[in-house]
């Protein structure tokens, strides 16, 4: 069965400094990725994807993510966070041919001045 | 109104009450999603649907009861519930099943009482 685990629960980090939030997921099958961030009061939305291809993928807000297949890993990360990046981000994963998407339990990314 | 609706964006209510969440989607997709979001856990899929029929039952409780009269409607009724049924309840929607990228809406902050 498919899994996602997010090593890191908060990610405290000055503004402007980079930043990384770890995901790393186990599945026996082929698998598409997925980064959502929610910000306070509101539904998750959606940063990047990894579907096939290029193993960089760019999304919205500067952030990018590299797919990993040998270490099982979706990393998500930005050079340069800004304080309205605080929030909490998921990382997620669908199995080829089925319709679940399992998500991880979350990471609270806090920009600090 | 575009992207995903919810009403109402908080509700309290007694364990005794009777209550029903909507859901709404203006983007034409076919496939619809309930999740229940609980503080320092990942999101719990509890319902799917797709074309209006239900392809998933996530273990939920019978004191929670969908209904998807056609494909841009989603509700989710509820019945004597717990305090420990307090939580976030988003609604997703997707293209189809096998369009793994979902459109959240903003989610219903229930409180029972």
């Amino acid at each position: 069965a498919q899994s996602v685990t997010q090593l890191d629960s908060q990610v405290p980090v000055f503004e402007e400094a980079p930043v990384e939030l770890r995901c790393n997921y186990s599945s026996s099958v082929s698998v598409y990725l997925f980064w959502y961030v929610q910000y306070p009061n509101q539904g998750l939305q959606l940063l990047l994807k990894y579907l096939s291809g290029s193993t960089l993928v760019k999304g919205i807000n500067g952030f990018e993510a590299e797919f990993n297949k040998s270490q099982t890993s979706f990393h998500l990360r930005k050079p340069s966070v800004h304080i309205s990046d605080t929030a909490e981000y998921f990382c997620a994963v669908s199995e080829s041919g089925g319709f679940k998407t399992i998500f991880g339990a979350g990471t609270r990314l806090f920009v600090k001045a | 109104e575009t992207g995903v609706t919810q009403t109402p964006r908080h509700l309290v209510m007694g364990m005794t009450n009777k209550k029903s969440l909507k859901c709404e989607q203006h983007l034409g997709h076919n496939a619809m999603y309930w999740y229940k979001q609980s503080a320092k856990k990942p999101l719990e899929l509890m319902f799917v649907y797709s074309l209006e029929e239900r392809v998933e039952n996530n273990s939920v409780p019978s004191r929670f009861s969908p209904e998807c009269p056609n494909s841009s409607h989603l509700f989710l009724h509820l019945h004597t519930l717990q305090p420990e049924d307090s939580a976030l309840y988003l609604c997703a929607s997707s293209q189809s099943l096998t369009e793994y990228e979902q459109y959240f809406g903003p989610g219903t902050r229930l409180t029972v009482t």
